[in-house]
């Protein structure tokens, strides 16, 4: 059964205080891992998605990375604007067109 | 205007009561979803779409059916309300293949279920 760890469930950080979010994730056979933004109340924004394991993608303070068995989103320098749940979610080439989702990593910055 | 929209935004009901949430989307896409999500479980998939003649459950179906009227709407139905479906409800689409199987998703609908 494909399977995915987020960690840690929430973080408080200083605006300007680099960090990592991990997704750890177990599938047979990844098609996609996909990272998403949700502010309270709305629905997930679409950030990454990554194919490959070494494969990396950026958007202004963020970057996502890829390995064989977890992904990482690098926050550079943040902004309280940057304060969201981050979701992120696998797609397997089992034949199921079901993403699965992670439970989710609250981030605060603090000015 | 927005590409994915859900209608209602909120609405309370009792057990016992037929409802009806509606999606649109004017992306294109051919693949519509809906999800439900509740604190500390994450987003789950109750049905998804390919087209309009192709519908299919989700891990959590029991309780909804749904409807695929047209490429562009999707609505999901309880057909009685009971309690425990209380949660924020989510429509998404994407496009076929590789390329395009990043989900888009709605707004959200609120829903209490008293």
């Amino acid at each position: 059964e494909d399977q995915v760890t987020q960690s840690p469930e929430a973080l408080r950080l200083q605006e300007g205080e680099s960090s990592s979010l991990n997704c750890s994730y177990t599938v047979s056979g990844l098609r996609g891992l996909f990272w998403y933004r949700q502010d309270p109340g709305k629905g997930p924004e679409f950030l990454f998605t990554l194919y490959s394991a070494g494969e990396e993608k950026e958007k202004e303070r963020l970057k996502a990375t890829l390995t064989k068995k977890e992904s990482f989103l690098h926050i550079t320098a943040p902004k309280p604007e940057d304060s969201a749940t981050y979701l992120c979610a696998v797609l397997s080439q089992g034949g199921s067109e079901k993403l699965v989702f992670g439970k989710g990593m609250k981030l605060t910055v603090n000015p | 205007d927005a590409d994915v929209t859900q209608t209602p935004r909120n609405r309370i009901t009792k057990t016992g009561k037929r409802i009806m949430l509606e999606c649109s989307q004017t992306k294109g896409h051919d693949r519509m979803y809906w999800y439900r999500q509740d604190p500390g479980l994450g987003l789950r998939l109750i049905y998804y779409s390919f087209d309009v003649k192709d519908i299919n459950k989700g891990e959590i179906s029991d309780g909804y059916s749904v409807s695929r009227q047209a490429q562009a709407k999707f609505s999901l139905s309880l057909e009685s309300a009971i309690p425990n479906q209380t949660a924020l409800y989510f429509c998404a689409t994407s496009d076929f293949g590789l390329a395009g199987e990043t989900q888009y998703f709605g707004p959200g609908t609120r829903l209490l279920v008293l």
